[in-house]
C-alpha cells in the first residue's frame, strides 16, 4: 500500500511568487492535513480537508489556502511568497475524524525555499 | 486552548540504554488520543505510539512505551535497549475528537555509541 506522495520535494521560489503544493493521501484516506514546519516555530497546523470540506483551520494569513479533490488529492498553495515561508510544509493523511481513526501519517515533505 | 509541552529540547543517551522523553498537556477534553512520533534525518514523521484517554493501561510497542497519567495530563515515552537507529527528533501530539493534531516543539535524541 503505497505512502502519502507529496510533489515536489524541494522547491526554490522568488518573493511574490505563488507555489502550489501537492499531497496524495494513502488510498482510502479521507482526510487530509497540512502542516508548517520551521526550526523556531516547530509544526504548525494549517489547515484539515475531510471529504472535500475544510473541517479546521489555523492562524494562517489568507495567503495560504488549499483544497482537495473527490479523489482526496490535496493542494496547498502559498500566494505572494514571503521570505518567512520558506519551511518544510507537511502533508498528513487519516482514515477520517474521530473514532480509532485518529492517527495520522505523513508524507515526506516538501522542502520550500523562498530567496 | 489545548497546548502540548516537550521540557526536554536534547538528551543523550549511551546505546542500550533506557531514556524516557517528558510531555505534558493541557487540556479541558476527557476523550482524546496522544502520540508519539519520531522524525529522522530523513525528516518523514513516524508513528511510534498512540494512547487512548479513556485507556488506563499504557500503550507498549516493542521497546517503546509510555507512562500516561491522566490526571497529571502527563505522557512520557520510555525506550529501551536503544539503538543507533533511534536518533532522531520525537514529537509528542495531542488529538481531540474530530479536532486538529497538536504537536510539541519536540525533543532531539542523541544515541551515544
Amino acid at each position: 500500500k503505497a505512502g502519502v506522495t507529496q510533489t515536489p520535494r524541494y522547491l526554490i521560489k522568488t518573493r511574490g511568487q505563488q507555489v502550489t503544493l501537492s499531497c496524495s493521501p494513502i488510498s482510502g484516506h479521507r482526510s487530509v492535513s497540512w502542516y508548517q514546519q520551521t526550526p523556531g516555530q516547530g509544526l504548525q497546523f494549517l489547515f484539515e480537508y475531510f471529504s472535500e470540506t475544510q473541517r479546521n483551520k489555523g492562524n494562517f494569513p489568507g495567503r495560504f489556502s488549499g483544497r482537495q479533490f473527490s479523489n482526496s488529492r490535496s493542494e496547498m498553495n502559498v500566494s505572494t511568497l514571503e521570505l518567512g515561508d520558506s519551511a518544510l510544509y507537511l502533508c498528513a493523511s487519516s482514515l477520517g475524524q474521530g473514532g480509532s481513526n485518529t492517527e495520522a501519517f505523513f508524507g515526506q515533505g516538501t522542502r520550500l525555499t523562498v530567496v | 486552548a489545548q497546548t502540548v509541552t516537550q521540557s526536554q529540547p536534547e538528551m543523550s543517551v549511551q546505546e542500550a540504554e533506557t531514556v524516557t522523553l517528558s510531555c505534558t498537556y493541557d487540556t479541558s477534553e476527557s476523550d482524546y488520543y496522544l502520540f508519539w512520533y519520531k522524525q529522522p534525518p530523513s525528516r518523514q514523521m513516524i508513528l511510534v505510539i498512540r494512547q487512548e484517554a479513556y485507556k488506563q493501561q499504557n500503550a507498549t510497542e516493542n521497546r517503546f512505551s509510555v507512562n500516561f497519567q491522566k490526571a497529571a495530563k502527563s505522557f512520557s515515552l520510555k525506550i529501551s535497549d536503544s539503538q543507533l537507529g533511534d536518533a532522531a527528533m520525537y514529537f509528542c501530539a495531542y488529538r481531540s475528537v474530530g479536532d486538529k493534531i497538536i504537536f510539541g516543539k519536540g525533543t532531539r535524541l542523541h544515541i551515544l555509541p
